[in-house]
């Protein structure tokens, strides 16, 4: 049973546009909640996150939404660019759990 | 600075042979765990460390072996390779405490024929 979802694939956006990447969690037991960026041949990288005690994180282009009563959460990129382009992971986590969920990723394509 | 490496890059089993993929960080993180990635299965945890000597299971953790002898090692070992076992496999580390901001290797191709 996956406890983190990433039911859209793949997403395709114009450069300069909004990306926005849904992610949704079956555990009200989570209150931690990551983005992780991952390029081709490359290990995926951490790109921000937020605890359960916010419904918002920013960081620069990239923002984090969470709406916890409807296990929730969305990645804004904007403006979006060309080099957005890759697989992103949403993970969630238990606090005191040393166990990270990870979402099946959604290949966003950033068009020039 | 290296942060986690992993060797081999690739790698070509036949079923039944086995081997060791090292994952060594120099971060001097206290966690280390192995994921498999799949297509359209995500990462899924395999195994995990929280400090030498201390090892768990993680979701998908039948097949493989884990031991951590000192805090920077963490190699996953393959007793008897199944074609099952082809994936791409990434070890991650991180610092203990709440932070679970995980730093990955840049992962392993393995395919069992």
């Amino acid at each position: 049973d996956q406890q983190v979802k990433q039911n859209s694939p793949s997403l395709s956006v114009q450069e300069g546009r909004i990306s926005i990447l849904n992610c949704d969690y079956t555990n009200s037991m989570f209150d931690y909640f990551l983005w992780y960026k991952k390029y081709p041949a490359e290990g995926p990288t951490f790109l921000i996150s937020i605890s359960s005690i916010k419904d918002k994180n920013e960081d620069g282009r990239f923002t984090v939404f969470l709406n916890k009563s409807a296990k929730h959460l969305s990645l804004h990129i904007v403006p979006s660019q060309p080099g957005d382009s890759a697989v992103y992971f949403c993970a969630a986590s238990q606090g005191g759990s040393e166990k990270l969920v990870f979402g099946k990723g959604m290949k966003l394509t950033v068009n020039p | 600075n290296a942060g986690v490496t992993q060797t081999p890059k690739f790698q070509v089993l036949k079923t039944g042979q086995s081997m060791t993929l090292q994952c060594a960080q120099d971060m001097n993180h206290e966690y280390m765990s192995w994921y498999r990635q799949d297509p359209g299965m995500g990462l899924r945890l395999i195994h995990y460390s929280v400090g030498a000597g201390i090892t768990d299971q993680g979701e998908v953790p039948n097949g493989y072996n884990v031991s951590r002898s000192t805090t920077e090692d963490f190699p996953l070992r393959l007793l008897s390779a199944a074609p099952s076992q082809t994936s791409v496999y990434f070890c991650a580390s991180k610092d203990q405490g709440w932070s679970e901001k995980l730093f990955f290797g840049s992962g392993t191709q393995l395919s069992v024929l």
